[in-house]
């Protein structure tokens, strides 16, 4: 199956940076999600894209849904300790919109060095 | 609210075991996920139930069988334990395009 290429894999940044990670694929998603997994438990979603060119911010989270339809990008500002664990992207390929049809990324690990 | 609650959190089997990891959600959604979790590999759907009563292979159904109780429990059985079954295995609930929920995860180790 179809993985989403996610870059970067790891990030190692100080408290108070800001952050930039993104997703890409061959083929073209109507859906794009950005979910956090905290360590030890599941993932949770943060952001949802309907829209190509569709930008939306949750507090100090900004996701976009790329104008190809074929990438989006998170960004944090002003990172916290609590930002840290891995962040998923998830899309869902045009005309599906189904959970069952939703493609995950491979993940980006964030860890704020003190 | 308890969302999403998934037994056993660990579990080490040995080749050739059978074990069966139970998932109960209270949302009272319709849908319901299997999915494991891999190092560089992100999350890959199992099985998935739709609704009461149906179910359906997902990415990487090999290996695995599973039962719809009722409209709360969906469990996933593993007959003959492998050692590539090793993974974080994850339930999750939502409406058909909803927000997914996830329970916190089964670690489970195949010797």
């Amino acid at each position: 199956g179809q993985q989403l290429n996610q870059s970067p894999q790891s990030m190692f940044i100080q408290e108070g940076e800001d952050v930039s990670m993104n997703c890409t694929s061959s083929s073209i998603f109507n859906t794009w999600l950005w979910y956090k997994q905290d360590p030890g438990e599941g993932p949770v979603l943060l952001i949802a894209l309907y829209k190509a060119g569709e930008l939306t911010s949750n507090g100090r989270l900004t996701a976009q849904f790329g104008i190809t339809r074929k990438d989006s990008f998170l960004n944090i500002s002003a990172s916290i300790p609590s930002d840290v664990g891995i962040y998923f992207c998830a899309g869902q390929r045009a005309p599906n919109f189904g959970n069952e049809k939703l493609t995950f990324g491979t993940g980006t690990r964030l860890t704020i060095i003190p | 609210n308890a969302g999403v609650t998934q037994t056993p959190k660990f579990q080490v089997l040995k080749t050739g075991q059978s074990m069966t990891l139970q998932c109960a959600q209270d949302m009272n959604h319709n849908s319901m996920y299997w999915y494991r979790q891999d190092p560089g590999m992100g999350l890959r759907l199992i099985y998935y139930s739709a609704s009461e009563g149906t179910t359906d292979k997902g990415e990487v159904p090999n290996g695995y069988n599973v039962s719809r109780l009722n409209k709360r429990e969906f469990s996933l059985r593993l007959e003959s334990a492998a050692p590539s079954q090793t993974s974080v295995y994850f339930c999750a609930s939502s409406d058909p395009v909803g927000e997914l929920f996830f329970g916190e995860g089964s670690r489970l180790t195949v010797l």
